[in-house]
């Protein structure tokens, strides 16, 4: 299983709503990415965890907020977001942070803000 | 000047052609060099990673890295349609993974 589900597909939600992403792989790889990629656009790195632990936080604004409930599972939550926060997201992961040559996408969330 | 450059394309190239696909990076302290293929509304998918100088070949794609002059290419031999799409190069230091802005392939029929 090379797979990495992320749900939903689709988002629309108002600038004062609250969501949440979810990514799930069972491949037994403890690293895990969120990327945040505009149209025409490559992805952009948000944040990382490697064995459950935030390892890299890309200058995110606090209205996402990542959570890694188990080695499985990465979450992103979101809160008060602007319609330039309109995008794919998408989340990854690998081995771990040694093995990028490991690393699979997602097949994202396409989100749009109101 | 940008961490990761690739030109944006659109590159044509006939079918059954050789596409050659470049990227310049910036940082000399870059460790690997991936090429990702994404199609349009899909992920990106890794189909090349490379390490050292020189050229790995994987069935039809040879990606050739020189660091001293911090290029890296992707060549794709016997082009077909299936590879049209954005080729996206990306460079790792340590923890972290730069994307160029992708170059657009687009082949002929």
């Amino acid at each position: 299983d090379t797979e990495v589900t992320q749900t939903p597909k689709h988002l629309v939600m108002g600038m004062t709503n609250k969501k949440s992403l979810k990514c799930e792989q069972h491949m037994g790889h403890r690293a895990m990415y969120w990327y945040k990629q505009k149209a025409k656009k490559p992805p952009e790195l948000m944040f990382v965890y490697s064995y459950e632990k935030l390892s890299i936080n890309e200058s995110v604004p606090s209205r996402f907020s990542p959570e890694c409930p188990n080695s499985s599972l990465l979450n992103l939550h979101l809160h008060a977001l602007q319609p330039e926060d309109s995008a794919l997201y998408l989340c990854a992961s690998s081995q771990d942070l040694r093995q990028w040559e490991t690393q699979y996408f997602g097949p994202g969330t396409r989100l749009l803000v109101l | 000047q940008k961490e990761v450059e690739q030109n944006s394309g659109p590159l044509s190239v006939p079918e059954g052609a050789i596409a050659s696909l470049n990227c310049t990076y910036s940082d000399r302290g870059s460790q690997s060099f991936f090429w990702y293929r994404q199609y349009s509304g899909k992920s990106p998918e890794l189909i090349m990673f490379i390490y050292s100088n020189g050229d790995k070949e994987d069935g039809r794609f040879t990606a050739q890295l020189n660091k001293a002059s911090q290029y890296v290419s992707l060549l794709i031999r016997d082009s077909q349609p299936s590879d049209s799409a954005t080729y996206l190069c990306a460079v790792r230091r340590d923890e972290k993974l730069t994307f160029g802005t992708g170059t657009r392939l687009t082949i002929i029929p």
